[in-house]
């Protein structure tokens, strides 16, 4: 079965820290994108990358970076963890064309 | 721009009930058409989709017609069971696009 792994399901991290989020597929899809999930406020898009080392910026970059250096990995950064940063984050990944999304489980980032 | 717009929840049914999400869609150019299911703690799944109008994209008993004329995608199921319990998100991709725009989601209840 394809799939998407994100690295981990719950997370705290304390404010001022780096924060790495990690999504691996292994269906050699080009597309991947990182969302964050709030109450109220749907699915952002934080980031997205059409090939590797290729990215793109999405609604809500601010205090995020990625890394794409092999296809089947891309990475979230958070530079320094704030408070205003805790939610859910979803990677999803995308052949190209007109594909659906193959969405991981999600990380819920708590930073305290 | 683009955007989509679908009911707001919750939806709250009996088991067995007819079920209509409603969606329309503002779309530049000639979308495809998504529906995506997330269950609790999960990631979101793609249910089905739709790329040309009049197409009819179906799953486990799912259904949704796109409708240029109205620029709507409404998901519909003819008799739904407590596993349906879940958030529904309308969404569409433009052609030769990357990123796909996502409804604000229906959450859906149903009742034993």
């Amino acid at each position: 079965d394809v799939k998407v792994t994100q690295s981990s399901r719950y997370l705290v991290k304390r404010t001022g820290e780096k924060v790495f989020l990690e999504c691996v597929q292994d269906m050699d899809h080009e597309n991947m994108f990182w969302y964050r999930q709030d109450p109220g406020l749907g699915l952002r898009l934080i980031y997205f990358s059409y090939d590797v080392k290729m990215k793109e910026k999405g609604d809500i970059p601010e205090g995020y970076s990625v890394s794409r250096e092999k296809k089947e990995r891309f990475s979230l950064i958070l530079e320094s963890a704030s408070t205003n940063q805790t939610s859910m984050y979803l990677c999803a990944s995308q052949p190209g064309g007109d594909y659906g999304y193959t969405f991981g489980s999600g990380t819920r980032l708590t930073v305290v | 721009g683009n955007s989509v717009t679908q009911m707001e929840g919750p939806v709250t049914l009996s088991e067995e009930a007819f079920l209509t999400i409603n969606c329309t869609y503002t779309a530049t150019g000639y979308p495809s058409l998504f529906w995506y299911v997330q269950y609790p703690g999960e990631g979101l799944q793609l249910l089905l989709k739709a790329t040309k109008a009049d197409d009819k994209g179906s799953n486990k008993g799912f259904e949704a017609t796109y409708r240029k004329e109205t620029t709507s995608f409404h998901l519909e199921k003819g008799s739904v069971q407590v596993s349906d319990s879940a958030v529904y998100f309308c969404a569409l991709l433009n052609t030769g696009g990357f990123k796909t725009i996502f409804g604000a989601g229906t959450r859906l209840f149903v009742k034993a």
